[in-house]
């Protein structure tokens, strides 16, 4: 079974500046995703970022960019020039390229962004 | 298409009683998937169907939770007998399924509080 670890509960950045969430994960799978999603207070779920397993290049998506390190199981998230719009909880999930394709989401951290 | 549609957006109920929840996903997505989220924590996947069949149920899904999805549109899910832990967020994700870059798409969530 697949497990995902979000070992810091809260964050907080001053607006303007850069912060890093960390994620790590565990499994047996070679091919598989992960992904990072933004929860904000009362408000859907919404994919930040995706990363497929098998690429080495570290996904990129404007102000958002993780390092994927595999061999290490790690998949953190950077997020530059932090916004207040930013502040939202952000967990990380993995999915296998398996038959069902169900989601393992991590526990989540609460990033603040301060003004 | 506006998205996945959840219906209704609160409910509250007292112990004992039953209760079913509406998912609208996106009109082409063929794999639809129900996740229980509770309060400062990760979603976790309850059950998963592509098209009308149900393909895979979580252990956390006892049989008090049952979830239809008639002629792979909508789908429903109904707990009976509610008890107070089970009190939670559920949330309904739709994706078209493939191998490959795995797009799902949320809905905003039913919050569910039992009294």
């Amino acid at each position: 079974a697949q497990t995902v670890t979000q070992s810091q509960p809260e964050m907080s950045v001053q607006e303007a500046e850069t912060v890093t969430l960390s994620c790590t994960y565990d499994t047996s799978e070679n091919n598989y995703y992960l992904f990072w999603y933004k929860q904000p207070p009362s408000r859907q779920m919404i994919l930040v970022i995706r990363q497929e397993a098998y690429k080495q290049q570290n996904a990129t998506e404007n102000r958002f960019s993780v390092n994927f390190q595999k061999a290490a199981k790690s998949f953190s998230l950077k997020i530059s020039d932090s916004q207040l719009g930013d502040t939202a909880m952000y967990f990380c999930a993995f999915v296998d390229t398996g038959a069902n394709s169900k989601l393992t989401f991590g526990k989540g951290i609460t990033l603040s962004v301060r003004p | 298409d506006t998205g996945v549609s959840q219906d209704p957006r609160h409910k509250i109920t007292k112990r004992g009683q039953n209760v079913t929840f509406r998912c609208d996903p996106i009109s082409e997505h063929n794999r639809l998937y129900w996740y229980r989220q509770t309060l400062g924590q990760g979603p976790e996947f309850l059950t998963y169907f592509q098209n009308e069949a149900q393909l895979e149920k979580s252990r956390l899904l006892s049989d008090r939770f049952s979830a239809e999805r008639p002629k792979g549109s909508f789908s429903t899910l109904e707990i009976q007998r509610t008890e107070q832990g089970d009190s939670a967020m559920y949330l309904c994700a739709s994706s078209l399924g493939r191998r490959g870059p795995y797009g799902y798409t949320f809905g905003s969530g039913t919050r569910l509080t039992v009294v």
